[in-house]
């Protein structure tokens, strides 16, 4: 099946620095990747949607100026975490569909980001 | 906001069949029933996936009640590497994809027992 996947799983990094996940899809092409964030005992939280060839559609309360998307090609799409803080460590996930019609067909995830910011 | 609801939590037997329930009262016509799980430090991982009929894959089956408000995730016989979040979600899909966000709600822990 499709696989969507995510690099690095884990990153440890000093506050004030920028790191950059990577997500791919493996073997289909996504117009559209989503990416999301998940502490603790949580649930996912959607952060914004990657659209290739154009700006990200971030949802309310993300900032858009400290968590950077791009969506440089149909096979990859990158989430910077700018100028990182503690509290910006959390477990960050991408996802895709290789959907292209009204199917509505499975989303495939990846295996996650963990982000330590010390 | 999400719109399903499913109940926090629940325990079943090791090698028991499993019935996990979601309300989606507000479900429209064009909105698709996903069942995905997440296993710990991992991404969610796809179960299946139906519009009307009940659905049967190698996972799970998918009972969805006629008026489509609800639905239930049957695992036939649990094994402890069923232990795991299972979030019930809605999704309209749609042609350019952009407007097709999946929105997920607090899911129900499964916890198995040996």
């Amino acid at each position: 099946g499709a696989v969507v996947s995510q690099h690095p799983s884990r990153v440890i990094c000093k506050s004030g620095t920028s790191v950059k996940i990577e997500c791919r899809s493996l073997d289909f092409q996504a117009t559209t990747m989503f990416w999301y964030r998940q502490f603790p005992k949580q649930s996912l939280m959607l952060m914004a949607t990657s659209n290739e060839g154009s700006k990200a559609t971030y949802e309310q309360g993300v900032e858009k100026d400290k968590f950077l998307i791009n969506h440089a090609s149909l096979t990859l799409s990158t989430l910077t975490v700018t100028s990182a803080h503690p509290e910006d460590s959390s477990f960050y996930i991408c996802s895709a569909s290789p959907r292209t019609s009204m199917s509505g067909g499975e989303l495939f995830f990846g295996e996650g980001s963990r982000l330590t910011v010390l | 906001d999400a719109k399903t609801t499913q109940p926090n939590s629940m325990e079943s037997n090791e090698e028991e069949p499993v019935h996990l329930p979601c309300n989606h009262s507000t479900i429209s016509g064009t909105d698709y029933i996903h069942w995905y799980r997440q296993l710990p430090s991992q991404g969610p991982e796809y179960v299946i996936h139906g519009l009307t009929s009940n659905v049967n894959n190698r996972m799970a089956s998918l009972a969805i009640a006629e008026d489509r408000k609800s639905s239930t995730l049957i695992l036939h016989r649990a094994t402890l590497r069923d232990a795991a979040v299972y979030y019930c979600i809605l999704s309209r899909p749609s042609l350019m994809n952009r407007d097709d966000k999946i929105i997920f709600g607090k899911g129900t822990r499964l916890h198995i027992l040996p």
